[in-house]
């Protein structure tokens, strides 16, 4: 079983529409990371949410750390074929070891 | 700033031999972290180094090692491949263990 369960696992939109992926987890983190990675490459870093609550906004995504710590979102509005990529997140557990989500999975079709 | 690199990008190995994957963290950054990204299990922990120690080591056989040298640059191998070895390997580096982390493209391990 993962540390970290990500949903939906697989999401084909349309150009426009909005979106929400949700990183949950019974465990409490120290922090929590969200990665966006295309075929062939590795992650690229999005975001850091430290604090319960806490909300950040970069550009049309919006990241929110739950107030326990244990579970975090990402909103995306009105997107676009650029945004097509996997979705990670990743938290960081016991300010011991990051484990990542199995990932989501976005086609943003035009 | 360049990023984290990784050599070679691509590999293809039979069964039972060894294999040795580089990354050159990012200027500065004393941290470095190994994962392995299969379909089936996702991103999965392998080991991280700080300051030439390895500091944390996931769920993984003893064929896969790892070491890390003074100027920070990193090396993980793997002994007496297996097929369920083929994967992505990323290697991060970080300026503190356990801060952000920056990934490298990481390199395609087939093994046939």
């Amino acid at each position: 079983t993962q540390l970290l369960e990500q949903s939906p696992q697989f999401l084909s939109i349309q150009e426009g529409e909005n979106l929400t992926v949700y990183c949950n987890s019974s465990s409490v983190f120290s922090s929590l990371q969200w990665y966006r990675q295309e075929p062939g490459e590795g992650p690229v870093l999005l975001v850091t949410v430290v604090t319960g609550g806490e909300v950040k906004k970069l550009k049309r995504l919006t990241f929110q750390f739950g107030d326990a710590r244990k579970d975090s979102s990402l909103h995306i509005t009105a997107a676009q074929p650029g945004d097509t990529g996997l979705y990670l997140c990743a938290g960081l557990y016991n300010f011991n070891k990051f484990y990542f989500g199995s990932g989501t999975k976005l086609n943003v079709k035009p | 700033k360049a990023g984290v690199t990784q050599t070679p990008r691509y590999l293809i190995k039979t069964r039972g031999q060894q294999v040795t994957l580089s990354c050159s963290p990012i200027s500065g950054h004393r941290s470095v972290s190994w994962y392995q990204q299969t379909p089936g299990q996702g991103l999965q922990f392998l080991f991280e180094y700080f300051s030439e120690t390895q500091r944390n080591k996931g769920n993984f056989p003893g064929r896969f090692s790892g070491r890390q040298f003074s100027n920070s640059r990193s090396e993980m191998n793997v002994s007496t491949l297996e097929l369920g070895d083929s994967a992505l390997y990323l290697c991060a580096s970080s300026s503190e263990p356990y801060n952000e982390q920056f990934f490298g493209p990481g390199t395609r391990l087939t093994v046939l």
